[in-house]
């Protein structure tokens, strides 16, 4: 089985430009996760669809968005790009809305994203 | 509101070492505990996860992780450390009002095998 697909893998912009980043989660998950890897962090929680529902949403400005999608993929979408918006974004698909133990995170390799 | 801290952002051991990744927690609720491996230009893989189950906790390539109430803390160990180890590794913490979709991650630790 195909994992978690992200694309494209790179990716440069100028700054105050738009980027929209692609997401295909695992087949049979339905919920998506957005994370934001600055270099030399771990991390962060953007923002989380289920269902086509925003279920949760992290500390980020409304630059931020996302949606999902009917066959469950996702995009996540970023206005008026800043230097400080490069980073890798990862998304993570998941079986349920709520996982337990048994059902973790699946991760994608990430788009890495340079804002010059 | 949860929060791990990753004590050392760079660990070095000689191949065949015994390797020791420090992990400290804060958490207003018993958590649930990760360790995820990063390899270069790749995502995050599961090590392993402590969900109260039991304190010592095996993961996958040899990986161990004990959880310490008492220290509030979760280690990642591995007896013998092997070449294929060197990688960047991340303890998180989960919110427990999401399950295990908002992790909030450490700072991360990378860890190098010397031959």
């Amino acid at each position: 089985d195909a994992g978690v697909t992200q694309s494209p893998t790179h990716l440069i912009k100028t700054r105050g430009q738009h980027v929209t980043l692609r997401c295909s989660p695992i087949s049979g998950h339905k919920s998506v996760s957005w994370y934001q890897q600055v270099l030399g962090q771990g991390p962060q929680f953007i923002f989380q669809y289920y269902e086509k529902e925003e279920r949760g949403r992290g500390n980020f400005p409304d630059r931020f968005s996302a949606r999902q999608f009917p066959n469950y993929s996702s995009e996540l979408n970023v206005n008026a790009l800043l230097l400080g918006d490069s980073a890798l974004y990862l998304c993570a698909s998941s079986l349920h809305e709520r996982s337990s133990y048994n059902s973790p995170l699946h991760f994608g390799n990430g788009t890495r994203l340079t804002v010059t | 509101a949860q929060s791990v801290t990753q004590l050392g952002s760079h660990v070095s051991v000689s191949e065949g070492a015994l390797v020791l990744l420090r992990c400290n927690y804060s958490s207003s609720v018993p958590p649930y505990l990760f360790w995820y491996v990063q390899y270069p230009n790749q995502g995050l893989q599961l090590l392993l996860k402590y969900t109260s189950a039991a304190t010592l906790v095996k993961g996958i390539n040899g990986f161990e992780a004990e959880f310490k109430k008492s220290e509030t803390s979760f280690h990642l160990t591995k007896p013998s450390a092997h070449m294929s180890d060197a990688a960047e590794y991340f303890c998180a913490v989960s919110d427990p009002n999401f399950g295990n979709e908002k992790l909030t991650f450490g700072t991360g630790t990378r860890l190098t095998i010397i031959p």
